[in-house]
């Protein structure tokens, strides 16, 4: 079974550029959150998509944003990067929305500002 | 809010030696409460969960005991390996006021384990 996958690996980007992030799920799973990881703010939740609806937002300025697609594919786009923007970012997927399944990360994209 | 205080690192020990890292946790709702592991380079794996109060979640050796009356979840290993070295990460998962089941999860801030040969 094929487990979450993130492309690209690695972006180098330039202040003020824009970047999309890509996640597919594992089959089966509805659920698609991202999580932002930085060395001074650990990890930070941004956002959970389920059944291509935004069902909970985190903390972060209107400039990140993101959807799912009806094969449960997800996107998230920055807009106008900054350099603290340059962070580890991972996406996890759950077969259902409770609190209680397991979350499945993938392996992250890696984003450089410059 | 939600949030998860970790015990602060990196830790470092022998092999064979006995592992806790503690975590608290503040929560409204009904939270569940997971621990999971990151190897250098790797997204994040689920170590082991616990879903309501006294549940103990157990894997690989690790344990860890749901105490609601301390709002604690510390993780234990009777005996480490070098290849245990990894970031441990606290996390809970809770509903809203209205008792809605949401996905995400409220981390701590990550304890860095070496253990050494």
């Amino acid at each position: 079974k094929a487990g979450v996958t993130q492309t690209p690996r690695y972006l180098i980007k330039t202040r003020g550029q824009q970047v999309t992030l890509s996640c597919s799920p594992i089959s089966g799973h509805r659920s698609v959150s991202w999580y932002q990881q930085t060395p001074g703010q650990g990890l930070q939740f941004l956002f959970e998509y389920f059944s291509e609806t935004q069902r909970n937002k985190g903390n972060f300025p209107g400039r990140f944003s993101g959807r799912q697609f009806s094969n449960s594919r997800s996107e998230m786009n920055v807009s106008t990067l900054e350099l603290g923007d340059s962070a580890l970012y991972l996406c996890a997927s759950r077969v259902g929305g409770s609190r209680n399944t397991e979350a499945f990360f993938g392996q992250g994209t890696r984003l450089t500002v410059v | 809010g939600n949030s998860v205080t970790q015990m602060e690192g990196p830790v470092t020990l022998s092999e064979e030696a006995f592992l806790t890292i503690n975590c608290t946790y503040t929560a409204t709702g009904y939270p569940s409460l997971f621990w999971y592991v990151q190897y250098p380079g790797e997204g994040l794996q689920l170590l082991l969960k616990a879903t309501k109060a006294d549940d103990k979640g157990s894997n690989k050796g690790f344990e860890a005991t749901y105490r609601k009356e301390t709002t604690s979840f510390h993780l234990e290993k009777g005996s480490v390996q070098v290849s245990d070295s990894a970031v441990y990460f606290c996390a809970l998962s809770t509903t809203n006021a209205g008792g809605t089941s949401y996905g995400k999860l409220t981390f701590g801030q990550g304890t860095i384990l070496t253990v050494h040969p």
